[in-house]
């Protein structure tokens, strides 16, 4: 079955940067895009940007455009999120999910990232 | 980008009620590429309804999706216990892909 393992919660402080890490199992790696979604305290989803996974073409929102860094590891079915100049508001749980055909299907459980001084 | 506006917020209903739940988008979402999910508390979204209306594998036929261009309608049939949770409609016509607030679905 599909499964997204996502690494553990972090604590950071303003300024600094986050990376976050996807592993993926249950279907071939490269056959599939990830995309990157957070949700902040209290508030909705969010979608960063995506990543083909065969490839490491990025599309970016362009709200992160010049913060965020996604790629990806093939060899180890893994992708990563990396988020620079990180401010309070970024403050969010992290979650990967496989690009089932536009939409994401399978999402990892979330990854904390706390900002705080 | 591509707003979308679901309501109502919070739906109080009881085990065994229909539920309907509504996402309207602030331009029309080509080729019905809107998405639903449900969320509980400390899991990751659950995907149920793609391209507005075809059912993610596994998912119950007490739920549905319909609509197209702009207004689009998640339906549970026969509320179960367990699918009081949190409904989250999702545009991936366009980048920004973009998800609607939330509505909660709760026991009355």
């Amino acid at each position: 079955q599909v499964n997204l393992v996502q690494s553990g919660a972090e604590v950071k402080k303003p300024g600094a940067s986050m990376k976050v890490s996807c592993k993926a199992s249950g279907y071939t790696f490269t056959n599939h895009g990830i995309s990157w979604v957070r949700q902040a305290p209290g508030q909705g989803l969010e979608w960063l940007g995506w990543i083909n996974a065969h490839s490491g073409y990025t599309t970016y929102s362009q709200k992160f455009q010049d913060r965020v860094t996604m790629t990806t590891d093939p060899s180890t079915s893994t992708a990563y999120l990396e988020l620079r100049s990180l401010r309070s508001d970024d403050t969010a749980v992290y979650h990967c999910a496989r690009d089932g055909g536009d939409y994401e299907d399978f999402w990892g459980q979330g990854t904390l990232v706390a900002v705080s001084s | 980008e591509i707003v979308l506006s679901q309501s109502p917020d919070t739906l109080s209903l009881s085990p065994g009620d229909r539920a309907t739940l509504s996402c309207r988008a602030s331009q029309s979402v080509s080729a019905n590429y809107l998405a639903w999910y449900q969320r509980k508390p400390g899991q990751a979204p659950r995907l149920l309804i793609y391209g507005a209306s075809s059912r993610a594998t596994d998912i119950p036929d007490r739920f549905t999706g319909s609509g197209s261009g702009t207004d689009f309608t998640l339906t549970i049939t026969r509320l179960e216990p367990e699918d009081f949770a949190v409904y989250y409609c999702h545009q991936y016509d366009r980048s920004p892909k973009t998800f609607g607030q939330g509505t909660k679905v709760e026991i009355k």
